[in-house]
């Protein structure tokens, strides 16, 4: 069974408005943290936000937060006030123990 | 300060050729991680090590070794290159933190293409 599921293959979202980006997660582990990467179409992963499975608060980075529920097992990210530059694959990640485990991404372009 | 650096960044190789890709943090990062990410796909882990002397296989490890003499440096070697190990390769690293909260910082990545 996935690990980790990303529904959305790309998103659309016009520059300035918010958009959400999902991730379902599947452990039996009460502690796990889980991640959101950015990859540009230069090629690198860039870290954005981190939230752990006992963290109470929502991690909120900027302009990016983490919409953690933990009972539905799901991590969204979401962007307020696009821009243009966030036009990328972005990637959602669990890390049990040592491992990190990667979805298989969601392509997010926006449009002015 | 650098954080992860990979080289090359592209290389081509014949099937049945071998080679090495090198990967160096200056963090004084204790773990380090290779992954492979194919077309379209996201990132699977091929091996990573949690220190010095020190490596385990991820989900991936048929056909690489790696080896990690010093904590800055964690090479990544492939013998007799296949067509299938075609894809681009991260090399990350993380302070190793205990419990889940390790962030890891990647590479810029290696592209391979085996022909």
């Amino acid at each position: 069974a996935q690990k980790i599921t990303q529904t959305q293959p790309g998103m659309f979202v016009q520059e300035k408005e918010a958009v959400t980006l999902d991730c379902t997660y599947d452990t039996s582990d009460p502690s796990y943290g889980l991640f959101w990467y950015k990859q540009p179409s230069s090629g690198e992963m860039i870290f954005l936000i981190y939230q752990g499975s006992y963290d109470q608060q929502n991690a909120t980075e900027g302009r990016y937060s983490l919409n953690f529920q933990k009972a539905r097992k799901s991590a969204n990210l979401v962007i307020s006030a696009s821009q243009l530059g966030d036009s990328a694959m972005y990637f959602c990640a669990m890390r049990e123990t040592d491992k990190l485990i990667f979805g298989t991404g969601t392509r997010l372009q926006v449009f002015p | 300060n650098a954080g992860v650096t990979q080289t090359p960044k592209f290389r081509i190789l014949k099937i049945g050729q071998s080679m090495t890709l090198q990967c160096a943090q200056d963090m004084n990062h204790n773990y380090m991680y290779w992954y492979r990410q194919d077309p379209g796909m996201g990132l699977k882990l091929i091996y990573y090590s949690v220190g010095a002397g020190i490596t385990d296989k991820g989900e991936v490890p048929n056909g690489y070794n790696v080896s990690r003499s010093t904590t800055e440096d964690f090479p990544l070697r492939l013998e007799l290159a296949a067509p299938s190990q075609t894809s681009v390769y991260f090399c990350a690293s993380s302070l190793g933190l205990a419990g889940v909260t390790d962030t890891q910082y990647f590479g810029p990545g290696t592209r391979l293409t085996v022909l």
